[in-house]
């Protein structure tokens, strides 16, 4: 079993639907990061997350440290938001190595 | 400074050669790791450097080596190049006691 899972792996939607991917650990953590990578592009960081939740634009992440599970949430979703999104999970030592998860690949159609 | 910025974008090279990938990280970042994501799967952990001394090490043969500079920028360099070492390859940086890493956008590898 991988230290980071993120589910589904693959996603479809229509133009404006609510979209949740999730990612759980198992690791302890000092942050979880919600990445995005677009099609041959690099790494976005999307969010940084030790507690609760933050917004930004269309975008919401959770988290939730006592069941060791987040979510990335998109509202009213577009088809600029195609990419795929990977969840990094923050190791809680001072070594705190980053264990990313497989990645969601999102495909938003118009 | 901020950000992480990561050179070249992208590289091409024949196998058999060596290449040096490099990053520059926000000042105070003394810890940096350095990730490889090949095509269709999540970044692998290749090892981290704080204060210019590796200190963890993913399952990569001793063809993959790093520094880490006093001036926060460090490099990975790869030598013998195999087909597989094709992928994007990741830096991220922090100052230990920071909860997260700041990302660099990746330098894209194609041997051939």
């Amino acid at each position: 079993k991988n230290e980071v899972e993120q589910s589904p792996q693959n996603l479809t939607a229509q133009e404006g639907e609510f979209i949740t991917i999730n990612c759980s650990y198992s690791v302890g953590i000092s942050a979880l990061h919600w990445l995005q990578q677009h099609p041959g592009g690099g790494i976005v960081s999307l969010f940084m997350l030790s507690s609760g939740k933050k917004k930004h634009g269309r975008l919401i992440a959770t988290i939730n440290i006592q069941e060791k599970h987040s979510s990335l949430h998109i509202t009213a979703s577009h088809p600029r938001d195609s990419a795929v999104y990977i969840c990094a999970a923050a190791g809680g030592t001072s070594y705190g190595k980053l264990t990313f998860g497989q990645g969601t690949i999102l495909t938003v159609h118009p | 400074e901020t950000g992480v910025t990561q050179s070249p974008t992208h590289l091409i090279k024949t196998r058999g050669q060596q290449v040096t990938l490099r990053c520059s990280s926000q000042s105070g970042h003394n810890t940096v790791s350095w990730y490889q994501q090949a095509l269709g799967q999540g970044p692998q952990f290749i090892f981290q450097y704080y204060r210019e001394e590796e200190n963890g090490r993913g399952n990569f043969p001793p063809r993959f080596s790093g520094l880490q500079f006093p001036n926060y920028s460090s490099e990975l360099n790869v030598n013998a190049l195999e087909l597989d070492d094709s992928a994007l390859y990741l830096c991220a940086s922090r100052r230990v006691g920071d909860y997260g890493y700041t990302f660099g956008s990746g330098t894209r590898l194609t041997v051939v």
